[in-house]
């Protein structure tokens, strides 16, 4: 089956630590995206990339980074930097339809 | 800036009731219109669009009508199931250098058997 898979589903780390998401897809997709969703709010982008070695910032991408060195691939790291970091995480993919996106199930990203 | 604005929830109701959840939005160009649905501990999955004026989207018994002239895409279905209840999201696309949707805050339905 065709789809994104974001892995681990829920995360624990310590302040201070970095962090990888892990975000595959297998749609041929050519553009990717990270949202964050925070409780009552909508989702906010973080970053995304329309291509393979390219990625653009997003609305809140201070205290985040990426890499896209695969067409499946799009990990999101979460660095000590984020203030923040406690959040529902959420990866999508779109192909020539770019408003049609495609989604994961999610990571809960807890920070203590 | 371009945005979309959602009745707050949650909405409550009984099964076989008529929903409807209110979606304004404001935008400089010519947006398309989403609604997306999150069911419990799962990603979106887009429900409906509507691309122009006028236009109706529908799916699984669920209808918006893209308004230019009140700026709504508000989402109706006629008779609601208990399997329904999630979160909806409204949102708008526009083709600018982004390509990235805006989201409004979500509004979640809970149906009561």
């Amino acid at each position: 089956d065709g789809g994104i898979t974001q892995s681990p589903k829920y995360l624990f780390r310590k302040e201070g630590q970095n962090v990888t998401l892990s975000c595959e897809q297998n749609l041929n997709h050519d553009a990717m995206y990270w949202y964050r969703q925070d409780p009552g709010q909508g989702l906010r982008l973080i970053y995304y990339s329309q291509i393979v070695n390219d990625f653009q910032k997003g609305d809140i991408a201070e205290g985040y980074s990426v890499s896209r060195e695969k067409k499946e691939s799009f990990p999101l790291t979460v660095t000590s930097a984020q203030k923040n970091p406690t959040a529902f995480y959420l990866c999508a993919s779109s192909g020539q339809e770019h408003y049609e996106q495609y989604f994961g199930p999610g990571t809960r990203l807890t920070v203590t | 800036g371009d945005s979309v604005t959602q009745m707050e929830g949650p909405v409550t109701l009984s099964e076989e009731a008529f929903l409807t959840i209110n979606c304004t939005y404001t935008a400089t160009g010519y947006p398309s219109l989403f609604w997306y649905v999150q069911y419990p501990g799962e990603g979106l999955q887009l429900l409906l669009k509507a691309t122009k004026a006028d236009d109706k989207g529908s799916n699984k018994g669920f209808e918006a009508t893209y308004r230019k002239e009140t700026t709504s895409f508000h989402l109706e279905k006629g008779s609601v199931q208990v399997s329904d209840s999630a979160v909806y999201f409204c949102a708008l696309f526009l083709m600018d250098s982004s390509y990235k949707l805006i989201f409004g805050s979500g509004t979640r339905l809970l149906v009561r058997p």
